[in-house]
């Protein structure tokens, strides 16, 4: 089956600099890649997602990468602000199943 | 508005004692899923349907148990509550499953005494 990893489980910056989250993936028929961010006591929600036929996507402060080749995709948010605080998880999913995997999350702290 | 809905948002219940979890939707959508969430880890999935076709996790406890009696309601069933089994437990939705975007419930906590 999928197996997510994440890096790092936690990342403290500073508002206003850029964040970055990776994560690998080891399904090659792997081939949709959503982020969630979830505040503390609420549901997780979709931010951006990135399906096997792109690299790179961006919405805003936030953009996703995908190498398919290195089974490797980021995400990050430029101009970070205090409400970007949360944890974030990638996962990844498609391919033979309708399931999910996720990874362990990155803890999220912006600065003032 | 709602797209998923979970009832109750917070839920107590005494160790041993069944207790029922719901989750409805108005997006018709034919995959429903259950997660288990613990302080601090990523949702673990306990099982899904697709339309009826019932999808267990492999280390899903026997304990925990799903209906879907239609295309708009999920239950999740704990027949024995263990203190172990105190949550977040979320519903998810998603159109057809195969790479699509899951929406989330807000989630039912449930303390067990």
């Amino acid at each position: 089956g999928e197996n997510v990893e994440q890096h790092p489980s936690t990342l403290s910056v500073q508002e206003g600099d850029s964040a970055v989250i990776k994560c690998t993936y080891s399904d090659s028929a792997s081939n949709y890649f959503p982020w969630y961010k979830q505040e503390l006591g609420k549901r997780p929600q979709l931010i951006i997602d990135i399906r096997s036929n792109v690299g790179e996507k961006k919405d805003q402060r936030i953009a996703v990468t995908l190498n398919k080749t290195a089974k490797h995709f980021s995400l990050h948010i430029t101009e970070t602000q205090p409400e970007d605080s949360a944890v974030y998880f990638c996962a990844g999913g498609g391919g033979s199943n309708y399931k999910l995997t996720f990874g362990k999350g990155t803890l999220l702290t912006v600065n003032p | 508005d709602a797209m998923v809905i979970q009832n109750p948002r917070y839920q107590v219940t005494q160790f041993g004692k069944p207790v029922t979890l719901s989750c409805s939707q108005t997006l018709n959508h034919n995959v429903m899923y259950w997660y288990q969430q613990k302080s601090s880890q990523a949702p673990k999935l306990l099982f899904h349907y697709y339309d009826k076709d019932f999808n267990n996790e492999a280390d899903t406890p026997d304990n925990f148990q799903s209906r879907r009696p239609n295309t708009s309601f999920c239950f999740l069933d704990i027949r024995s509550p263990g203190l172990g089994d105190a949550a977040m437990y979320l519903c998810a939705t998603s159109r057809d499953g195969d790479g699509e975007t899951q929406y989330f419930g807000p989630g039912t906590r449930l303390l067990v005494l």
